[in-house]
């Protein structure tokens, strides 16, 4: 079946303008999160949702990054004012929490990521 | 609070010859440890998974890990490296807080000479 998928694959911008990334998550997929993966930083958590629940925002790095999901489905996060520290490659990965003996144990599928070049 | 640590950023090896790149983790809980391969400009794939069952997990491509309580490690190993094999891994602990995002190690760099 289908993957996750991203776009745009690739993104050049202008310091101070805004940016969409856009994200599909696996179809039936409750859990959707955005991962960054810098030269500085590795791979960073930035954003977590999980059905209709309020979603963990905890990795953001600024109130320049927001995110929404809409409908449970497609995801787009949101980078306004962008600055060259924001060069990086955006993750998305979605999963369905299988439960096994109680406890949850869930697998994240990652797209092919969203390359984002600030000059 | 869970953290991983994969102790080598290169690793090199011969064709035809073992792999071993180790990770090790912390958490208070029992942990879900993953195994991820990002080949060069590529998104990541799962190679295998550990989650409280069997203490060695085979993944795909011939790799396999072994869930070390005691020593709290989680190496992964093949038994004969192939050039396709040339990519970065990345071990992952699944935050059991509640929202299951991932921690993930500095990762390293595995490179394959003929």
């Amino acid at each position: 079946g289908a993957g996750v998928s991203q776009s745009p694959s690739n993104k050049v911008t202008e310091k101070g303008k805004d940016v969409e990334l856009r994200c599909d998550p696996i179809s039936g997929h409750t859990a959707l999160y955005w991962y960054r993966q810098s030269l500085g930083q590795g791979l960073e958590f930035l954003i977590y949702f999980q059905g209709n629940s309020a979603p963990d925002k905890s990795g953001l790095p600024s109130d320049r990054f927001s995110a929404e999901r809409t409908g449970g489905s497609v995801s787009t996060l949101t980078i306004q004012r962008t600055q060259q520290e924001d060069s990086a490659v955006y993750l998305c990965a979605s999963s369905f929490i299988a439960f096994s003996s109680g406890t949850p144990r869930e697998t994240q599928y990652f797209g092919p990521g969203t390359r984002l070049l600030v000059l | 609070a869970q953290s991983v640590t994969q102790l080598d950023s290169h690793v090199s090896v011969s064709e035809g010859t073992p792999v071993l790149l180790r990770c090790n983790y912390s958490s208070s809980y029992s942990p879900s440890l993953f195994w991820y391969v990002q080949h060069p400009n590529k998104g990541l794939q799962l190679l295998l998974k550990y989650t409280s069952a069997a203490t060695l997990v085979k993944g795909i491509n011939g790799f396999e890990a072994e869930f070390k309580k005691s020593e709290t490690s989680f190496h992964l190993t093949k038994p004969s490296a192939h050039m396709s094999d040339a990519a970065e891994y990345f071990c992952v602990v699944s935050d059991s807080s509640g929202t299951y995002k991932y921690i993930f190690g500095t990762g390293t760099r595995l490179k394959v000479l003929a």
